[in-house]
C-alpha cells in the first residue's frame, strides 16, 4: 500500500522551460513534506520542504505547492537547467513537533533536461 | 564540516554471512535513520535511533536485522545470515532535534550491499 505516489516514472523537459513534478499522498496524518534530489550512486540531497499549514514555499528556482484537500503536492523548477537532471523523490512525515519520524518516500521521478 | 558518513560504500557478502554497515551522523545531530532502497524503488524507512535508544523500528524485518547507536561511535546496521534479497542500497540519514520545528534529514552516500 503506497502512501506516497509519484505516478510519472520519468519526465523530459527542455532546458529553460518549467519542470513540474507531481506527488500524491493518501495518509491524512502526514503534515510535513519534502523533496529530495538524487544522482546515481549518491545519497538523496534535500531540496525544499513545506509544512501542512502552508500552501506554497519558494527557494530560488524551486517552488513547492501543497493542496491539502486534494492530498497533492508539486515541485516546480524554473528555469530548468541541465544540472537538474536527476531522480526526484517526494517524501512525507507524520512528525508532530520535532519532525522526527521516519520519512515515507515515493518511487521517484527521473527528470531529464534536454538541451 | 563533514556530512553524514557511511562505510563501506560497497560491500559484497556470500549468502549466510553477516553484513555490518556503519553510519556517522553529521556533527551535532543526535538522530539517526536507516533506509533501504531496492532497485527501481523509493527509499523505505527501516529504523530510527537516538543515542543508546531505538525509537521506532517499525520498518525493520523481524528477523536477521538489528541496529544500534551506542553512546560512543557510529550507528551500526547489522544483517545476519544475508540472503540475495538483502541486496540493496542502504542509506543512513541524520537530523538535529528541535522540539518546536520540523527537521530535514540529511543523507549519507549509502552502502551498496551485494549478496552473491
Amino acid at each position: 500500500d503506497q502512501q506516497v505516489k509519484q505516478n510519472s516514472p520519468s519526465l523530459s523537459v527542455q532546458e529553460g522551460r518549467i519542470s513540474i513534478l507531481n506527488c500524491d499522498y493518501t495518509n491524512s496524518m502526514f503534515d510535513y513534506f519534502l523533496w529530495y534530489k538524487k544522482y546515481p550512486a549518491e545519497g538523496p540531497t534535500f531540496l525544499i520542504s513545506i509544512s501542512s499549514i502552508k500552501d506554497k514555499n519558494e527557494d530560488g528556482r524551486f517552488t513547492v505547492f501543497l493542496n491539502k484537500s486534494a492530498k497533492h503536492l508539486s515541485l516546480h523548477i524554473v528555469p530548468s537547467q541541465p544540472g537538474d537532471s536527476a531522480v526526484y523523490f517526494c517524501a512525507a512525515s507524520r512528525g508532530t513537533g520535532g519532525g522526527a519520524d521516519g520519512l515515507t518516500f515515493g518511487k521517484g521521478t527521473h527528470l531529464i533536461i534536454q538541451p | 564540516n563533514a556530512g553524514v558518513m557511511q562505510n563501506p560504500r560497497h560491500l559484497v557478502r556470500r549468502r549466510g554471512q553477516e553484513a555490518r554497515l556503519r553510519c556517522s551522523p553529521m556533527k551535532g545531530h543526535s538522530h539517526v535513520y536507516w533506509y533501504r532502497q531496492l532497485p527501481e524503488e523509493g527509499l523505505k524507512f527501516m529504523v530510527y535511533l537516538q543515542k543508546e535508544n531505538i525509537i521506532d523500528e517499525s520498518g525493520m524485518p523481524k528477523e536477521r536485522f538489528s541496529a544500534e547507536f551506542p553512546k560512543e561511535g557510529p550507528s551500526i546496521l547489522r544483517i545476519q545470515q544475508v540472503v540475495r534479497g538483502d541486496s540493496a542500497a542502504y542509506f543512513c540519514a541524520s537530523s538535529p532535534f528541535q522540539a518546536s520545528s520540523y527537521n530535514e534529514q540529511f543523507f549519507g552516500p549509502g552502502t551498496r550491499l551485494t549478496v552473491l
